[in-house]
């Protein structure tokens, strides 16, 4: 079953414009992370944040995370035509036995236009 | 590092055929994860593996469903009887630490089309 709710399920926007993208789940977690996804391909990892972590960078990417409200948002920066893709949350139970599964979203599609 | 890699990429068959995947994970890697997703959706977990033994089955894995992972190398995903509930994109991710700190490494999975 899905984690939690992603949203919004869809953004478009222009390039050089930022793109938020906000993500809840339901349970007490060990991480969270967010994945890239381009048409028609595997997952890329992009970032992860602890739960005792509030914020985290790397390039233009932005994450926070909020353990008492169990949402999450992704903030990418300058955004670019190649951003364009699904970008999912994913997060580890904390409680998953240290199996590591991951519990994603349904996604955000973003479209970024040149 | 020649990353995690997933045959065939695109499967179509009939109704009630059999169908096996296959998924090489990064050599290093001792874990190993199937995950199913459908249009618009994101991924869902099927099963895991730790080297060779088969750790967690998820609700979704029916019995027409049954994965290997012989040697702890590669792994096999097969779906017998197939439905058209099984049209799905079906992915495989591997990762090295038991720390749960550690990003999956995801194949470019294989498409199953049932018709």
């Amino acid at each position: 079953s899905q984690q939690g709710e992603e949203d919004p399920q869809a953004l478009s926007i222009q390039e050089g414009e930022n793109a938020t993208m906000n993500c809840s789940y339901k349970t007490s977690i060990n991480n969270l992370q967010w994945y890239r996804q381009n048409s028609g391909r595997g997952l890329v990892h992009l970032i992860l944040i602890r739960s005792n972590e509030r914020e985290k960078h790397s390039g233009r990417l932005r994450v926070t995370l909020d353990t008492s409200k169990k949402s999450s948002s992704l903030l990418i920066t300058a955004s670019r035509a190649a951003d364009t893709a699904s970008y999912f949350c994913a997060t580890v139970d904390m409680f998953s036995g240290g199996y590591n599964k991951l519990i994603f979203g349904a996604g955000t599609r973003l479209a970024v236009h040149p | 590092d020649t990353g995690v890699s997933q045959d065939p990429r695109h499967k179509i068959t009939k109704r009630g055929q059999n169908v096996t995947f296959r998924c090489d994970p990064i050599s290093e890697h001792n874990r190993l994860y199937w995950y199913r997703q459908t249009l618009g959706q994101g991924p869902e977990f099927l099963t895991y593996f730790q080297n060779e033994a088969q750790l967690e089955k998820s609700r979704l894995l029916s019995d027409r469903f049954s994965a290997e992972r012989p040697k702890g190398s590669f792994s096999t995903l097969e779906i017998q009887r197939t439905e058209q509930g099984d049209s799905a994109m079906y992915l495989c991710a591997s990762s090295l630490s038991p720390d749960s700190n550690q990003p999956q490494h995801f194949g470019d999975g294989t498409r199953l089309s049932i018709l």
